[in-house]
């Protein structure tokens, strides 16, 4: 069954570093997305992404985050100047017809 | 803003027992997602509900969809360690299709052998 991939499964940055999670979606899959999930609470959307533009966007994903397509199968978020607080397991999905998603087995980040 | 809700938040069950997790939506949704997600694991897919009243089985698992469309139940009958996990509802958040998801705050459920 095809799955969405995420790399690495564990990063951990200092404070102020800048962390880029890769993900690599379904092949045929043309929406993509990054969510978020503080230990032990729900999933929180970050970010949607199709036709090469974000078409949505939470309050959470402010100007330090950002996402790319860099090439045909990558799918990228950048987070500049990491906080304490962004610290979770970071999921990326994708989507063949923007119902169902399908996640990936997620980065959990460790900002100390 | 949109909020979904659901109870209750965790569920402890002797093995063979029933588990219902409901879910309330502040606002009408154009449709429900239903996700499962094992201990240290990431949400998976389990069933879309659409039309208003909708009820849908798989296997023991039984979703439904309220009439006004702002409410769904999933129930497991005849419970298995195998149903070990925390299950989130979700609904549509976005301005249109964007694939905006508003999660639960999910159920999570323990099944004593």
């Amino acid at each position: 069954e095809p799955e969405v991939t995420q790399t690495p499964s564990h990063q951990v940055t200092q404070m102020g570093q800048e962390v880029i999670l890769r993900c690599v979606p379904i092949s045929n899959h043309l929406y993509f997305y990054w969510y978020r999930q503080i230990l032990g609470q729900k999933v929180e959307f970050l970010v949607s992404f199709y036709n090469n533009e974000i078409s949505e966007k939470s309050e959470i994903f402010d100007d330090q985050f950002s996402v790319e397509r860099p090439d045909g199968s990558n799918f990228t978020l950048k987070i500049r100047s990491t906080k304490l607080e962004d610290s979770a397991m970071y999921f990326c999905a994708s989507s063949a017809d923007d119902r169902a998603l399908t996640f990936g087995s997620g980065t959990r980040l460790t900002v100390v | 803003g949109q909020q979904v809700m659901q109870i209750p938040q965790y569920q402890h069950v002797q093995e063979g027992e029933d588990f219902t997790t409901y879910c309330n939506s502040s606002t009408t949704l154009s449709n429900i997602q239903w996700y499962k997600q094992r201990p240290g694991g990431h949400p998976v897919f389990l069933i879309q509900l659409v039309k208003s009243g909708e009820v849908k089985k798989q296997k023991r698992l039984t979703f439904q969809f309220g009439e006004a469309k702002k409410n769904s139940s999933l129930h497991i009958t005849a419970t298995q360690t195998t149903d070990v996990g925390t299950y989130f509802c979700a609904g549509p958040g976005g301005s249109g299709n964007t694939g905006k998801l508003i999660f639960g705050q999910g159920t999570t459920l323990q099944v004593k052998p």
